[in-house]
């Protein structure tokens, strides 16, 4: 039972470079997430989808892509990666629209340099 | 935006203390949920709670929800090594689909 699966787990990007961040879950959750967590702080939502085809922004959007062509997927883009954008990265899906039995991977660290 | 401000920020206490913490919400929140992060996971889901001044409990764990419906609870009573990580609040309001976390309670767990 995989449950939530990110990849990559760890990644250094340069300045500028770009890269995708996947996300995959199993239990044919309709709501995915997006979140960032930096050093000491609380998770922020960058993006999620309620169902395949439909994707919304969260509270730091700026400088991601989200597409969901499917229930299962949800992939994160960074399309010009910045110094700001090093964080801990976490990818969640819940079945309940209260999102509250959310389940989450077990992250992605980024550092750009 | 919404914030959630936990507090203590970190705890140091000893194997079988009993343990507090808060949260605290200058907006209402229609559910309350609390989660434990270990070190290089994500979070997982502990405690969620649905109306106001509804007390759950799981395990050794009780977490309330605030009459006011801006604050939360969660108690861990005689602590245990594998209770080191840190805590996360959690709030959602009616538009849903949007998790507010606090910033977390670090505990760690002395022997």
């Amino acid at each position: 039972n995989a449950g939530v699966t990110q990849t990559p787990k760890f990644r250094i990007l340069k300045i500028g470079q770009s890269m995708t961040l996947q996300c995959t879950q199993d239990m044919n959750h309709n709501y995915m997430y997006w979140y960032r967590q930096d050093p000491g702080m609380g998770l922020k939502l960058i993006y999620y989808s309620v169902g395949a085809g439909i994707t919304d922004k969260g509270e730091v959007p700026n400088g991601y892509n989200v597409s969901r062509s499917t229930t299962e997927d949800f992939p994160l883009r960074l399309e010009l990666a910045a110094p700001s954008q090093t964080s801990v990265y976490f990818c969640a899906s819940s079945y309940s629209q209260a999102g509250t039995e959310a389940f989450f991977g077990q992250g992605t660290r980024l550092t750009v340099v | 935006g919404q914030q959630l401000n936990q507090s203590p920020q970190s705890m140091f206490i000893q194997e079988g203390e009993d343990v507090s913490m808060n949260c605290t919400s200058s907006s209402i929140f229609n559910t309350w949920l609390w989660y434990k992060q270990d070190p290089g996971e994500g979070p997982v889901l502990l405690i969620a709670l649905y109306k106001a001044g509804e007390l759950t409990s799981n395990g050794r764990l009780t977490a309330q929800f605030g009459i006011t419906r801006k604050d939360s609870f969660l108690n861990i009573s005689a602590s245990i090594p594998s209770d080191v990580g840190i805590y996360f609040c959690a709030g959602l309001t009616g538009t849903a689909s949007k998790l507010t976390f606090g910033t977390g309670t670090r505990l760690q767990v002395t022997l």
